[in-house]
């Protein structure tokens, strides 16, 4: 079964540092989004993207994270740098066509730390 | 605004036991879509049930069934005859039509279940 990977599973950073979650969507699907979800907390939007563009993003996400499609199959996240509260488990999600006629496949997860 | 709540922040059942978690939504679109998506501790998110806000009617899947109710924007969850394996925290969540480029989803706190042996 196709499946949304997502790596590193576990990365740690010191604070100021930048990191590049990366993630490799089902290769049919067209729209591609990021969440998080601090320890114990809801899951949360940061972004979603199509067409080689960000159409629409949260207030998370503000100028310090970025996101690229840069080879046609790698989706990332870039933080460029981290903060105490960027600790949080990242998800990638893809979907064929939007989750109307598509349902949101995740990958297993990116925890990352930020000391 | 839209808003998802779920208002059981941790249930503790015994195996064999039925249990049902509640989902409370809030949205001014006419059409929207509820989810339910289970997380075992193993962290990842998978996905149980998308229900449209046109489609009433209730889901059964195996030893899991949904209620939905537009009346009392409720979207419940329930599992019948619960597993250990069933331990995980649920997440409801709302999704706004797809018009334009909305397509993110409003999650719930979730609710962390423990069925135990």
């Amino acid at each position: 079964e196709p499946e949304v990977t997502q790596t590193p599973s576990h990365q740690v950073t010191q604070m100021g540092q930048e990191v590049i979650l990366r993630c490799v969507p089902i290769s049919n699907h067209l729209y591609f989004y990021w969440y998080r979800q601090i320890l114990g907390q809801k899951v949360e939007f940061l972004v979603s993207f199509y067409n080689n563009e960000i159409s629409e993003k949260s207030e998370i996400f503000d100028d310090q994270f970025s996101v690229e499609r840069p080879d046609g199959s790698n989706f990332t996240l870039k933080i460029r740098s981290t903060k105490l509260e960027d600790s949080a488990m990242y998800f990638c999600a893809s979907s064929e066509a939007g989750f109307v006629t598509g349902e949101l496949f995740f990958g297993e997860g990116s925890r990352l730390t930020v000391l | 605004a839209q808003k998802v709540t779920q208002a059981q922040t941790e249930i503790s059942v015994v195996e064999k036991e039925d249990v049902t978690l509640d989902c409370v939504y809030e949205t001014r679109d006419t059409t929207y879509y509820l989810f339910w998506y289970k997380q075992p501790p193993s962290g990842e998110l998978v996905f149980l049930i998308r229900r449209n806000s046109f489609d009433e009617q209730n889901e059964i899947s195996g030893r899991y069934s949904w209620n939905f109710q537009k009346s009392t924007s409720s979207f419940n969850f329930t599992i019948t005859a619960s597993q250990v394996v069933d331990s995980a925290v649920y997440f409801c969540a709302l999704g706004g039509p797809n018009a334009g480029n909305n397509r993110k989803l409003i999650w719930g706190l979730g609710t962390s279940l423990a069925v135990n042996p």
